[in-house]
């Protein structure tokens, strides 16, 4: 079985603060990596896409990634309560000739005024 | 523009009723799914459509049963479905099915009766 596990939250930062959110996953063969942002009740909205190692910026996003750790993480810096969600990170894993959209259980963000 | 639509936004229907799930894109998109997101679980893959064929369908009961009109049109037909089936239907799309980023339309929210 092919996982996307995330680090276990809910994980909770004062504003202003940088939130690391971080994954990993078990296909070594993985060539692309997504971070979601779900608020609740919504859809997932996709915030950042990485396919090489090493980091990848976007605003106050970073992604990071480390395929040789299989590992991916998300740096929110100057976290703002907007930013409370819930964070899916999502890899793409290759089933026979199809890829498949796996997501980890996500992480509960809560940014604190 | 990254849209993805959704009708309807909501749906509550009996278990011997038949109803439809809408999707549209008009990013030029050539793959599109359809997931199930039960509250505060990720989002499941249901079907995959690549090229208007089906290409993926996770072992989904029969009650399910998606069609794939054109390549911006993507229908999931219901019946006889079940009240553990209430959940989030959600529709996403991809320029194709080779591992892109997939952007997600806003979901239905059904309840089944």
């Amino acid at each position: 079985q092919k996982e996307v596990e995330q680090n276990s939250g809910p994980l909770s930062v004062p504003e202003g603060a940088i939130a690391s959110l971080n994954c990993t996953y078990s296909d070594r063969v993985s060539q692309s990596f997504f971070w979601y942002r779900q608020y609740s009740g919504k859809s997932p909205e996709l915030i950042m896409s990485i396919y090489s190692n090493g980091d990848k910026e976007d605003g106050r996003f970073t992604a990071q990634l480390n395929k040789a750790s299989q590992y991916v993480s998300l740096l929110i810096r100057d976290s703002q309560p907007s930013d409370s969600a819930t964070y899916l990170c999502a890899v793409n894993i290759i089933g026979g000739s199809n890829y498949k959209l796996t997501f980890g259980k996500g992480t509960l963000l809560t940014v604190n005024p | 523009d990254t849209e993805v639509t959704q009708t309807p936004k909501h749906l509550v229907m009996g278990m011997t009723n038949k109803k439809s799930l809408k999707c549209e894109q008009h990013m030029g998109h050539r793959a599109m799914y359809w997931y199930k997101q039960k509250a505060k679980k990720p989002p499941e893959l249901m079907f995959v459509y690549s090229y208007e064929k089906l290409s993926i369908n996770e072992s989904v009961p029969s009650r399910f049963s998606p069609e794939c009109p054109n390549s911006s049109l993507l229908n999931l037909h219901l019946h006889a479905l079940q009240p553990e089936d209430s959940a989030l239907y959600l529709c996403a799309s991809s320029p194709s099915g080779d591992g892109y980023e997939q952007y997600f339309g806003p979901g239905t929210r059904l309840t089944v009766t």
